[in-house]
């Protein structure tokens, strides 16, 4: 069945770097959508991408839906303290008729950043 | 603010009591979703809704009862739960499928509940 790994599990950085995560997935997907989740708070949605090469930004944010559509990555630049939090990849899962309106999550990337 | 609000925020129950979590959507989404998330583990779909119809239920146990009287609300009826059912319940929304990309989920902030 359709699954997806998040990369890294968790990341411990220091205020002002970079961060690279991804999903990826043995199964095609024709939607990856990567939400955030603060402690004790809902997921929210960061950004979504529909096609695959598309490259999205979002502030500092920026994500990549894989040729292969089989992944896609999320990028931080410059991290600041109010980064931390659960980062989910999601995707749609597919049947025979398409897509449908239930969701995939990753298992999520824990971020933390260091003052 | 995400337009979709939960109630309670936080509930503590005995594993005997009944309880009900509320979820309200004002976006004018027509399908509507129960999750459970336990720590270290992904989230876990529970029950879907579609234009007040279930359309999915991810073998969820009966004490776990879901009602949705119109698009716009959804609830969770507890009853007799065990410790293990505490989580983070989340309620989300979305349009239901209409085309062939899959439709954003938007979701609420969560109940936190806890059985003793």
């Amino acid at each position: 069945g359709q699954q997806l790994n998040q990369s890294p599990q968790s990341m411990f950085i220091q205020e002002g770097e970079d961060v690279s995560m991804n999903c990826t997935s043995s199964s095609i997907f024709n939607t990856w959508l990567w939400y955030k989740q603060d402690p004790g708070e809902g997921p929210v949605l960061l950004i979504a991408l529909y096609k695959a090469g598309e490259l999205t930004s979002n502030g500092r944010l920026t994500a990549q839906f894989g040729i292969t559509r089989k992944d896609s990555f999320l990028n931080i630049s410059a991290s600041i303290p109010s980064d931390v939090g659960i980062y989910f990849c999601a995707g749609p899962y597919l049947n025979y008729g398409g897509a449908t309106n239930k969701l995939i999550f990753g298992t999520g990337t824990l971020l933390a950043v260091q003052p | 603010e995400t337009g979709v609000t939960q109630t309670p925020r936080h509930l503590v129950m005995g594993m005997t009591n009944k309880k009900s979590l509320k979820c309200e959507q004002h976006l004018g989404h027509n399908a509507m979703y129960w999750y459970k998330q336990s720590a270290k583990k992904p989230l876990e779909l529970m029950f879907v809704y579609n234009f007040k119809e279930q359309t999915e239920n991810n073998s969820v146990p009966s004490r776990f009862s879901p009602e949705c009287p119109n698009s716009s609300h959804l609830f969770l009826h507890l009853h007799t739960l065990q410790p293990e059912d505490s989580a983070l319940y989340l309620c989300a929304s979305s349009q239901a499928l209409l085309h062939l990309r899959g439709n954003i989920q938007y979701f609420g902030a969560g109940t936190r509940l806890s059985v003793l």
